[in-house]
């Protein structure tokens, strides 16, 4: 079981907004430690879409966006094109267990 | 650009020792931590440690206390993994990734692009 809480999966047809939630706990995001977002294709090495709960990195569409509030965070997608279909991941630090964590992974399907 | 190239796939036996290489370029060496994180096959990410290229300094998650060995080599500018006791639960595409991190901020900016360890008798 991941210590970051993730659904499993999420569906959206295009052009439709969907979003992901990541729930942890008071050792973890209600902490205060900040919550980056990843995108990644089967196979393929993770890809940073946002770092500090709601900042993109050069390159990233304005599309992405994050927040955080309380012991949870979440990753909106706006405009949902056939490409975002990928595999989407939280990750946080815990004090608790002192290194970094991860959310299960949430599968997009766009429709 | 900042690039991570990791080396490639590995088919190893049940009990031994597989050693993952991360050559870094594109940056100065020193100045990142580089993090381990693997992942079965059809499961989530899952993180192993850190180390510190400048200090050689290290840190790994619980779970892999005394199996899980991180070095350097500033020289080459290369991060190597190596992990010894090999289960087949261990078999994985294992990434390295570049960190930055400050205050209560901890993200990966640059990942390799995974090597493939496969434990099989």
């Amino acid at each position: 079981q991941s210590v970051l809480t993730q659904p499993p999966s999420v569906s959206g047809a295009p052009g439709q907004r969907v979003t992901i939630t990541c729930t942890g706990s008071t050792s973890n995001i209600g902490a205060n430690y900040d919550v980056s977002w990843y995108r990644q294709l089967p196979g393929t090495a993770p890809k940073l879409l946002i770092y500090g709960n709601n900042n993109r990195p050069s390159g990233v569409s304005d599309r992405f966006s994050g927040s955080k509030s309380g012991t949870s965070a979440s990753l909106a997608i706006t405009g949902l094109q056939a490409e975002d279909e990928a595999d989407y991941y939280c990750q946080s630090y815990d004090s608790s267990l002192t290194g970094v964590v991860f959310g299960g992974g949430t599968k997009l399907t766009v429709l | 650009q900042v690039q991570l190239v990791q080396s490639g796939a590995e088919v190893k036996k049940p009990g031994a020792s597989v050693k993952v290489a991360c050559k870094a370029s594109g940056y100065i060496f020193a100045n990142f931590y580089l993090h381990w994180v693997r992942q079965a096959p059809g499961q989530g990410l899952e993180w192993m440690g850190w180390i510190n290229p400048d200090s050689s300094g290290t840190y790994n998650a619980q779970r892999f206390q005394g199996r899980v060995t991180m070095t350097r080599d500033t020289s080459f500018s290369t991060a190597y993994m190596e992990l010894s006791g090999l289960r087949s639960d261990d078999t994985a595409l294992y990434f390295c990734a570049r960190a930055y991190f400050y205050g209560q901020r901890l993200w990966f900016d640059t990942w390799g692009q995974g090597t493939l360890v496969t434990v099989s008798s």
